[in-house]
């Protein structure tokens, strides 16, 4: 089945930083999302960018379809960005998603 | 968009007992999945809940262990039964959102159970 690596795994930044987090996967996809995994757990969607570029804020989203990879920016980091990204793509056998192990992102005032 | 919840919340369980996992839609919805993620861990798929025949078991997960219910195209329930405390997760149920031709998946806030 298809493989989604990140990196890096961890990440720990000053407040006011910016940061490039990538996603790999194996093979080509028809569906790339990105999620924020927040310290209560919840998943906030944060882009669904099977291809291209798109901005949101702060955060900015590419994926090289062809190359296999998609990267995160994010811009002037703050201490309410830190917890887990997620970058999963449309690869399972029933229609899912599957998952990276994530990037723990920690920002420190 | 779609807006999801999930009760409870958060269950802390004795071993051997069963919890059952709500999940509510606001809208009408074909593809409903249920995750599981252990401590530190990634997400992974339990199964497919399909409304109106059995639910689809990702290798690995089977329906003795993870009963899913899909009574209509807004709810489903997911049962962790004869709980032991390598079950002790969060437990997620996603939806996918059709719009322009693509589809884009929205979890729910997650049930986070301990099993002591």
């Amino acid at each position: 089945g298809i493989q989604v690596e990140q990196s890096p795994p961890d990440l720990i930044l000053q407040e006011g930083a910016n940061s490039t987090l990538r996603c790999n996967f194996s093979d080509s996809v028809n569906n790339l999302q990105w999620f924020h995994q927040n310290p209560w757990g919840q998943l906030i969607n944060l882009f669904y960018i099977p291809s291209g570029t798109k901005q949101n804020g702060r955060l900015s989203a590419t994926t090289v379809a062809t190359e296999r990879y998609s990267l995160l920016y994010i811009s002037s980091s703050q201490t309410t960005d830190s917890g887990v990204y997620f970058c999963a793509v449309l690869g399972g056998s029933q229609g899912n998603l599957i998952f990276g192990k994530g990037t723990k992102l920690s920002v420190k005032p | 968009s779609a807006v999801i919840s999930q009760k409870p919340s958060r269950d802390i369980c004795q071993r051997g007992t069963s919890l059952t996992i709500q999940c509510q839609v606001d809208s009408q919805v074909t593809m409903m999945f249920w995750y599981r993620q252990q401590p530190g861990q990634s997400l992974t798929l339990i199964a497919t809940a399909n409304q109106g025949s059995e639910a689809t078991y990702e290798s690995g997960f089977v329906i003795d262990k993870f009963p899913i219910s899909r009574p209509n195209l807004t709810f489903s329930t997911l049962t962790v039964s004869n709980m032991s405390p390598e079950d002790s997760s969060i437990y997620l149920c996603s939806v996918v959102v059709w719009a322009s031709g693509s589809g884009e998946q929205f979890f729910g806030p997650g049930t986070r159970l301990t099993v002591l």
